[in-house]
């Protein structure tokens, strides 16, 4: 069974940094491809970034430059790391499995960031 | 940001048919690229609805279908449940976005 798991998340204040986790099991992070995706309070859904299973990495326009999606293909863990965090970060970031279609098949149960001071 | 235009809501009374629309453009939906729908119940991670237009994952009812034609794509919800009570997203991949987009989600009341 496939199962994604995140942390890291908490309260920072803004300018601050921070870096997600997610442990995956039931399949390989390094062989497939894998998004972060966010939700504001009460807003919709949000495209962050992707690592494709060759490396290959894209962000959205609203946190190039800032957050940093990688791998560790020995403890089979997504991550990212968000620098220069704004009050504008403040969501659940919920990692994803992504299929070559570009459909997110298996979520995570998210974690919450919240940029304040 | 969200490039694909969905209604904020839709409702219908139980058993009846609904349907929720998404507009996109010439750099995603209209460029070829799959279009993706999802279910967000209150408090939970969205789950994989539809993909590749109108394929389902096993384990979703067949009350649910999708489809799509030209910058535009639809899902339809036949014999609306009480359960079906949530939010829905369309998503696609936006070439000039390198990247994925989601619509703006309707949420599906039913009465």
């Amino acid at each position: 069974e496939v199962q994604l798991v995140e942390s890291g998340g908490g309260l920072i204040q803004p300018g601050g940094s921070l870096r997600l986790s997610c442990a995956a099991s039931g399949f390989t992070v390094s062989s497939n491809y894998m998004s972060w995706v966010r939700q504001a309070p009460g807003k919709g859904l949000e495209w962050v970034s992707v690592i494709y299973s060759g490396g290959s990495t894209y962000y959205a326009d609203s946190v190039k430059g800032r957050f940093t999606i990688s791998r560790d293909n020995s403890k089979n863990t997504l991550y990212l790391q968000m620098n220069s965090l704004r009050a504008e970060d403040t969501a659940v970031y919920y990692c994803a499995s992504t299929r070559d279609d570009s459909s997110f098949d298996y979520w995570g149960q998210g974690t919450l960031v919240t940029v304040s001071s | 940001q969200s490039v694909l235009t969905q209604p904020p809501s839709v409702s219908g009374a139980p058993g009846q048919r609904v349907t929720i629309s998404c507009t996109g453009s010439s750099s995603n939906i209209g460029a070829g690229y799959d279009v993706h729908w999802y279910q967000q119940l209150p408090g939970t991670a969205p789950k994989l609805l539809i993909y590749g237009n109108s394929n389902r994952p096993s384990g979703v009812p067949d009350r649910f279908s999708g489809s799509k034609s030209g910058t535009s794509a639809s899902l339809a919800i036949s014999g609306l449940q009480a359960e079906d009570e949530a939010d829905y997203y369309c998503q696609s991949y936006d070439s000039s976005l390198s990247g994925s987009v989601f619509g703006t989600g309707t949420k599906v009341t039913v009465l």
